[in-house]
């Protein structure tokens, strides 16, 4: 079954550790997306990226970074300049970016907690 | 600008009919999504409007007024699993989406 595998489920890092989420999808879609989720607010887009070796910052892209060398794959490294890391990451893909009807479909999320 | 408001937590009895609502703002238009979230889980797509009208998916329906800047989601013969977050979430001006903070749906017995 085609699907988005997020690993790990759940991380802890020590303040000043970096640490890069994974993201693999095997759905063949053109589109990846890193969100974040925090209580009480809506997702917001950290990084996206469009096609292979393209990626662009969306409004919370501060204190990440991305890369994407193959079309499955799409990790997330929180680097220690992150102030608050704390929260609940998700990835989604979708078949385009560019379209009004852009169905994303998200991986089980990754918890992240700073100790 | 753009923003979106929906109501943070509704409660409703099991077998009833719940509507949650979603209103929003935006320079930009090109549809409304809804998704469900269970606690701790990934989003899972319902709903896409992009015209005004009804839109029906069994138990689920959709409307959007795009000149009232107003869209719902209606939820009937409502079942204990339906117990979870509804996230709307509009697709603007340059086809990112901008997300409410969803509505945490509790069903009673």
């Amino acid at each position: 079954d085609g699907g988005i595998t997020q690993s790990p489920k759940y991380l802890f890092r020590k303040e000043g550790q970096n640490v890069t989420l994974s993201c693999e999808q095997n759905l063949n879609h053109d589109a990846m997306y890193w969100y974040r989720q925090d209580p009480g607010q809506g997702l917001r887009l950290i990084y996206y990226s469009q096609i292979v070796n393209d990626f662009q910052k969306g409004d919370i892209a501060e204190g990440y970074s991305v890369s994407r060398e193959k079309k499955e794959s799409f990790p997330l490294t929180v680097t220690s300049a992150q102030k608050n890391p704390t929260a609940f990451y998700l990835c989604a893909s979708s078949i385009d970016a560019g379209t009004g009807a852009n169905v994303l479909t998200f991986g089980a999320g990754s918890r992240l907690t700073v100790l | 600008g753009q923003n979106i408001d929906q109501p943070t937590e509704m409660t409703a009895t099991e077998g009833a009919i719940v509507q949650i609502n979603c209103t929003y703002q935006t320079s930009g238009f090109n549809g409304l999504f809804w998704y469900q979230q269970h606690a701790g889980e990934a989003p899972t797509f319902l709903s896409y409007n992009v015209l005004d009208g009804l839109e029906e998916k069994g138990r689920f329906s959709s409307f959007l007024s795009r000149s009232k800047g107003y869209s719902y989601l209606l939820l009937k013969e409502l079942q204990m699993k339906d117990s979870a977050s509804y996230l709307c979430a509009l697709s603007g001006s340059n086809y990112q989406l901008i997300w409410g903070a969803g509505t945490k749906l509790i069903i009673k017995p």
